[in-house]
């Protein structure tokens, strides 16, 4: 069983278009991340939730969206794509709130905005 | 935030011991260092983390410097599976506990 799972792994899509990102975590944990690794390949975080309540909001254009229906799931919705937004984004879960450190990551979600 | 500098490639024979260097010379008494890794299209793993004392586990070892300042990640037995770029990190109150990656060091273990 996978433990952080995201989907689609792969979406290619044109600007101006609305996407999103669906990732579920399996491991009963409370906090749940987006991060975003552009093509310099640097790994950044975006959001995240504990308990359904978003807890870390970086600076991130208001086109992001971010909706936890429960604790297992945390998906991002995207408006209005941009060449830029063009990267792989990570999902990743941990329990604990932000007091650990250990992070469960997906395996990514490649998103190409031609 | 604390900073941390990691030379940017190494390589390693496979079967050795990889010794992976971090400086950190601005991390705060209540701030860990934690490693993690990325295989190539792959999602980071985390490896291992410690505040103070040398840790050990099943994949890795770390261990700190006693003023702080600087720590190593030690692979007992590479393996060409290890080939990842690795990442250090401090991580504590001072940035709200996020766990912030640098650009980490690309490490290549060669047969």
């Amino acid at each position: 069983d996978t433990a952080v799972s995201q989907t689609p792994k792969y979406l290619v899509t044109q600007m101006g278009n609305d996407k999103s990102i669906k990732c579920e975590q399996n491991l009963g944990h409370d906090t749940m991340y987006w991060y975003k690794q552009d093509s310099k390949k640097f790994l950044k975080i975006m959001f995240s939730y504990n308990n359904k309540e978003l807890i870390i909001n970086e600076t991130v254009p208001n086109r992001f969206s971010p909706k936890s229906p429960d604790k297992a799931h945390l998906n991002l919705h995207i408006n209005s794509l941009e060449l830029g937004d063009s990267a792989v984004y990570f999902c990743a879960s941990s329990q604990g709130g932000l007091y650990t450190g250990e992070l469960f990551f997906g395996e990514g979600s490649r998103l190409t905005v031609l | 935030d604390a900073k941390t500098t990691q030379p940017p490639s190494m390589d390693c024979a496979e079967g050795r011991a990889a010794n992976l260097p971090c400086n950190h010379s601005t991390i705060s008494g209540n701030e860990y260092v934690y490693w993690y890794r990325q295989i190539h299209s792959q999602g980071p793993q985390y490896i291992i983390h410690g505040l103070k004392n040398n840790e050990t586990n099943e994949m890795a070892s770390l261990i700190i410097t006693e003023d702080r300042k600087s720590s190593t990640l030690i692979l007992p037995h590479a393996t060409l599976r290890d080939t990842a770029v690795y990442y250090c990190i401090v991580r504590g109150r001072a940035n709200d506990y996020k766990l912030s990656f640098g650009a980490g060091t690309t490490v290549t273990v060669r047969a």
